[in-house]
């Protein structure tokens, strides 16, 4: 069964900083991977997709990579600011599971001005 | 809006009771997924429509739970003899079709005393 973690559970930085959060899952047979943003009471703002057959992804400030063989993603954010906060999610598309993501249970991110 | 919307946004029901939770999808996207988001954790999967049918309802913790979507286009989620357990946010995402991104509407917060 696939699982997926995510460190660090939490995360405080100041205003500037490049940072990166980390995603790992157990099962290498994904279809995709997608970062999520989710700020508090809120629903899931789709951050960056990356297929089983891509490497990487950039939007912005953001960059995400996908190794999908040793099971492990990163999102890559730049010059990070205040409004970044949030918590950040990854989930994965396994293949053998049917067409239902598998969540990690994010990492809540702190930008302090 | 074009977003995924979802209602109510808040629910709030005696233990024992019936609810029903709406889903509005993305005009044109064939698929639908609903997905219970407890506090602190990511969401888990409940049921998957691809069309009017349900593709995978694996993740249905019991059968209190049932979803339907008739038309293909608009979802309810139905939630019988309701229990303190259930209590949490209720989230609904739709795609064009199964392995593409998926967008995700507000969420429906339920609380049951």
């Amino acid at each position: 069964k696939q699982e997926v973690t995510q460190i660090p559970a939490a995360l405080s930085v100041p205003e500037g900083e490049n940072l990166v959060l980390n995603c790992s899952f157990t099962d290498s047979a994904i279809y995709n991977l997608q970062w999520f943003r989710q700020d508090p009471g809120k629903g899931l703002t789709s951050l960056l997709l990356i297929q089983s057959s891509q490497r990487e992804q950039t939007s912005g400030r953001l960059n995400a990579s996908l190794d999908k063989s040793s099971g492990r993603s990163t999102l890559y954010i730049a010059a990070s600011q205040p409004g970044d906060s949030a918590t950040y999610l990854c989930a994965v598309r396994p293949v053998d599971y049917g067409q239902n993501f598998v969540f990690g249970p994010g990492t809540r991110l702190s930008v302090l001005p | 809006g074009a977003g995924v919307s979802q209602t109510p946004s808040n629910k709030v029901t005696e233990k024992g009771k019936y609810v029903e939770l709406r889903c509005d999808p993305i005009s044109g996207h064939t698929a639908l997924y609903w997905y219970r988001q407890s506090l602190g954790q990511g969401p888990e999967f409940l049921i998957y429509f691809q069309g009017t049918g349900a593709a995978d309802d694996s993740g249905l913790p019991n059968d209190r739970f049932f979803a339907v979507r008739p038309e293909g286009s608009v979802s309810t989620l139905k939630i019988q003899r309701t229990e303190r357990g259930d209590s949490a946010v209720y989230l609904c995402a739709s795609s064009f079709s199964g392995n593409n991104e998926q967008f995700f509407g507000p969420g429906t917060r339920l609380t049951v005393l």
